[in-house]
């Protein structure tokens, strides 16, 4: 089963920051939280992970809350190839040995 | 580099036929994970391959098998094909000890 809530769809402004939320209240100590988004008829492509610390890297901006209930994945400057479904995962099992379990994603459309 | 590559990129069956998937993984990368996508839906993990052994699985039944190869690339099999085995299959490949899993584009399996 899951362990992720996203919103079904969004939408946002090409070059507004994105906002996408994903609620994980059942979320363990040691499982991470990975975001992957899928452009239509291509295979998911990995955006950024944490554990407890904000995260950020060329593509994101990872917010995880103090209690890790609740994350958020922010696309500074939305641009028209960002519209895709984007999924908020649950890592879980050790770093040697772990499952990503998906949820349904959020289908996000940057519009001009 | 290549990345990630899957063949065939299509395939249409029949019930009751057998079908194998190819999967090579991103050059260096030793762990592969296969999943299927149902249409709207989110990955689910069908299994993981490390050093030729299925390290672990998912919900899904005995007629799904894999094998990986000492080059690491790999293949899945599934026998007795049933429609609600179409759908697309992803091929994941990371370097062991947590790295993220880098996917390829699929096959899309449909079952007539």
């Amino acid at each position: 089963d899951a362990k992720t809530t996203q919103p079904p769809s969004m939408d946002c402004a090409e070059g507004r920051a994105a906002n996408l939320p994903c609620n994980h209240s059942t979320i363990s100590g040691n499982e991470y939280v990975y975001w992957y988004r899928q452009i239509h008829s291509q295979g998911p492509q990995y955006i950024i992970h944490g554990l407890k610390n904000n995260e950020t890297n060329e593509m994101a901006s990872l917010i995880i809350t103090e209690d890790r209930k609740s994350s958020t994945l922010i696309l500074p400057h939305a641009t028209l190839r960002d519209t895709a479904v984007y999924y908020c995962i649950v890592r879980v099992g050790e770093d040697s040995n772990y499952q990503l379990i998906w949820g349904a994603g959020t289908k996000l459309i940057i519009k001009p | 580099d290549a990345g990630v590559t899957q063949s065939p990129t299509h395939l249409i069956k029949t019930r009751g036929q057998q079908v194998t998937l190819r999967c090579s993984p991103k050059s260096g990368h030793d762990t592969v994970s296969w999943y299927q996508q149902a249409l709207g839906q989110g990955p689910q993990f069908i299994f993981q391959y490390y050093e030729e052994e299925e390290r672990q699985r998912g919900n899904f039944p005995d007629r799904f098998s894999g094998h990986q190869f000492p080059n690491y690339s790999s293949e899945l099999n599934v026998n007795a094909l049933l429609l609600g085995d179409s759908a697309l299959y992803l091929c994941a490949s990371s370097l062991d000890r947590g790295q993220p899993q880098h996917f390829g584009d699929g096959t899309r399996l449909s079952i007539l």
